[in-house]
């Protein structure tokens, strides 16, 4: 299993681009989700998803679209790109129905927007 | 609304002693779960350690063990015989249970940046 999978892994951006961070997994999970990390802040949430065809919003969805259409892959769309959304974006997912709630993180994508 | 706060953003320890981070959390939730999550510099995010609310006994990994105080809401990370290996940040998260609704939302702490010295 390869696990949670992210592309790019860096990414530079003029002020009002736009591009898809790619996820996906290869674990059957249902549950996926975006956070970004942000330098004394932690991880916070931006979208989720708890199966195909079902999204919802997390903590800090502004400026940021999602779509669920398969069980594997989960992208975070940046519609118009701003330099507040300079940050590493971590895609995670976990599998509901399992006991130990443990989520399982990609590898990051390091965006810089200029 | 859950918050967790780590307070100490960056300690360091001597190789083979142990150090003590901190966590605290906010909540009115009477079931949830905590994490402490390690991030070395290749980013990766890897889980450390996991507590259950409703378990009493404090949860154990090897060197890393967890002193969970319940009605303290206060949840630290204990590394015993620390390694080279375990200079990273960590976080601490906490997840509310939630019945069939699970989101598995995790709400993060700001981390704490520790430096095991040789």
């Amino acid at each position: 299993n390869a696990g949670v999978t992210q592309t790019p892994k860096f990414q530079v951006l003029k002020t009002g681009q736009s591009m898809t961070l790619q996820c996906a997994q290869d674990m059957n999970h249902e549950y996926m989700s975006w956070y970004r990390q942000d330098p004394g802040m932690g991880l916070r949430l931006i979208h989720y998803s708890v199966g195909a065809g079902i999204t919802d919003q997390g903590e800090v969805p502004n400026g940021y679209n999602v779509s669920r259409s398969t069980t594997e892959d989960f992208p975070l769309r940046l519609l118009s790109a701003a330099p507040s959304q300079t940050s590493v974006y971590f895609c995670a997912s976990r599998d509901i129905d399992r006991g130990n709630h443990e989520q399982y993180f990609g590898p990051g994508t390091r965006l810089t927007v200029t | 609304a859950q918050t967790v706060t780590q307070s100490q953003p960056e300690m360091s320890v001597q190789e083979a002693e142990t150090v003590t981070l901190s966590c605290t959390y906010d909540t009115s939730e009477s079931n949830y779960y905590l994490f402490w999550y390690k991030q070395p510099p290749s980013r990766q995010m890897i889980l450390v350690i996991r507590q259950e609310a409703y378990k009493q006994q404090n949860a154990t990994e090897n060197r890393f063990s967890v002193n969970f105080q319940k009605a303290a809401k206060s949840f630290s990370l204990k590394i015993s015989d620390s390694q080279l290996g375990d200079t990273a940040m960590y976080f601490c998260a906490f997840m509310k249970k939630a019945g069939s609704s699970n989101t598995g939302k995790l709400i993060f702490g700001q981390g704490t940046t520790l430096q095991v010295k040789p």
